[in-house]
């Protein structure tokens, strides 16, 4: 498996707190991205960076926003958890734009209640 | 809207029996092609890929996938599943190169349930 590591793994919180997820690797990948998964929608992008300091939106960025102050960091902050973001996150990285795939980590679960 | 669409929420099926999972894309020009498992409870692993050449693409335990570009699918196939082929999986593609190609859009995933 690629060097990827979630934290934390499980997190349960209160609706109208901040909520920070990291995601760290060890491959030295250029590109991350953070991912939610929910039941009939699949995975979605709320996120995506390109190198450090340089991140975009994704499909579904509102509530989200993310930061990559190193290469191996990316960090995802829920500014004020809503009971609609509870679901599946995961992150994942990918060596460059073109001919590579992504690994995935193995995911935060997030609760708000 | 740029998309990609798995048209099977889910597929049951009896152990040694052929699969096939469709997904289609509406992207135009080169693009790269996946398909992805998730077993239940863990995450997302590749199964196979396509960049370019021969649009029939092999991949792990026993998966293979045909790219046609005219209609714009990427079918994924196996000829005899088995109980462990239970998961969900993803198709996902890369744009072409220019805006929007870092990103790797998902469809939203067909649930195989194989019986044993």
């Amino acid at each position: 498996d690629a060097g990827i590591t979630q934290s934390p793994r499980h997190k349960v919180t209160e609706t109208g707190t901040p909520v920070t997820l990291r995601c760290h690797q060890t491959e030295n990948h250029r590109y991350m991205y953070w991912y939610r998964q929910d039941p009939g929608h699949g995975l979605r992008l709320i996120h995506y960076s390109y190198g450090v300091k340089d991140t975009d939106k994704g499909e579904v960025s509102d509530g989200y926003s993310v930061s990559r102050s190193k290469t191996e960091d990316f960090l995802l902050t829920l500014e004020s958890a809503t009971s609609s973001q509870t679901s599946v996150y995961f992150c994942a990285i990918s060596l460059g734009q073109g001919l590579s795939e992504a690994f995935f980590g193995q995911g935060t679960r997030l609760t708000v209640v | 809207a740029q998309s990609v669409s798995q048209h099977n929420h889910h597929v049951i099926l009896s152990e040694a029996a052929s699969l096939e999972l469709g997904c289609n894309y509406s992207y135009g020009g080169t693009v790269n092609l996946f398909w992805y498992v998730q077993y239940p409870g863990q995450h997302l692993q590749l199964l196979l890929k396509y960049f370019s050449g021969d649009p029939l693409v092999k991949g792990i335990k026993g998966f293979e996938a045909e790219f046609i570009k005219s209609k714009f699918s990427f079918n994924l196939r196996k000829p005899s599943v088995q109980w462990s082929d239970t998961a969900e999986y993803f198709c996902a593609v890369k744009p072409p190169e220019g805006a929007g190609s870092y990103q790797l859009t998902f469809g939203k995933g067909t649930k195989l349930s194989v019986i044993p």
